[in-house]
């Protein structure tokens, strides 16, 4: 079964700092991506997602995640965050055909204003 | 708001009490998911239904029971809950029937908050 990693329990970033969030994976097979956020008190939101194609995809306010196969990896970045983007972010893996979405334990964003 | 709604938002219950969550999409989904989310844990998938089948279920114990009547509906009925069980339980949709299809997403309900004392 694939299983996914999140180096970064805790970022600490100032406003206009870019963001990097690492995100790994291990499965070999064909694999669906995601990245999803959590804002304080509200429900997981679908940040972006990688199914096949250009592997840099472009989500919601302003994020972006590069998917790179021979390091499994799934990086989420943002040139400039801002404080609203305070949260908590996890990336997720679901082999393809399969039921089995894994998530990583998350990292918490604080952008200090 | 995604369309996926939790009902109770935040739930109590003591260890010999029998209570039930429930979830509703207004998507016309036809898979339906329930996780557990704990504190410093990844989310865990519990059970998976499509087409009102049960098509996953990852070692729950059977103090958890789901039930799917249709495919707008979810419910999970506890019973004999222990302290550890207390979390935030997340039920999400999808299109389609097999969730690793092409372009399949999730998408989240907001949480039942669970205590058990």
């Amino acid at each position: 079964a694939q299983s996914v990693s999140q180096h970064n329990h805790h970022v600490i970033l100032s406003e206009a700092a870019s963001l990097e969030l690492g995100c790994n994976y291990s499965y070999g097979g064909t694999v669906n991506l995601f990245w999803y956020v959590q804002y304080p008190g509200q429900h997981l939101q679908l940040l972006l997602k990688y199914f096949s194609g250009d592997p840099l995809v472009k989500g919601i306010k302003g994020f972006e995640a590069e998917f790179i196969k021979s390091k499994f990896s799934f990086n989420l970045r943002k040139p400039s965050v801002q404080w609203s983007d305070t949260a908590e972010y996890f990336c997720a893996v679901i082999a393809y055909n399969n039921n089995d979405m894994r998530f990583g334990a998350g990292t918490r964003l604080t952008v200090k204003p | 708001e995604t369309g996926v709604t939790q009902t109770p938002r935040h739930l109590v219950m003591g260890m010999t009490n029998k209570k039930s969550l429930k979830c509703e999409q207004h998507l016309g989904h036809n898979a339906m998911y329930w996780y557990k989310q704990s504190a410093k844990k990844p989310l865990e998938l519990m059970f998976v239904y499509s087409l009102e089948e049960r098509v996953e279920n990852n070692s729950v114990p059977s103090r958890f029971s789901p039930e799917c009547p249709n495919s707008s509906h979810l419910f999970l009925h506890l019973h004999t809950l222990q302290p550890e069980d207390s979390a935030l339980y997340l039920c999400a949709s999808s299109p389609h029937t097999s969730a690793g299809g092409p372009e399949e997403t999730q998408y989240f309900g907001p949480g039942t908050r669970l205590l058990v004392l």
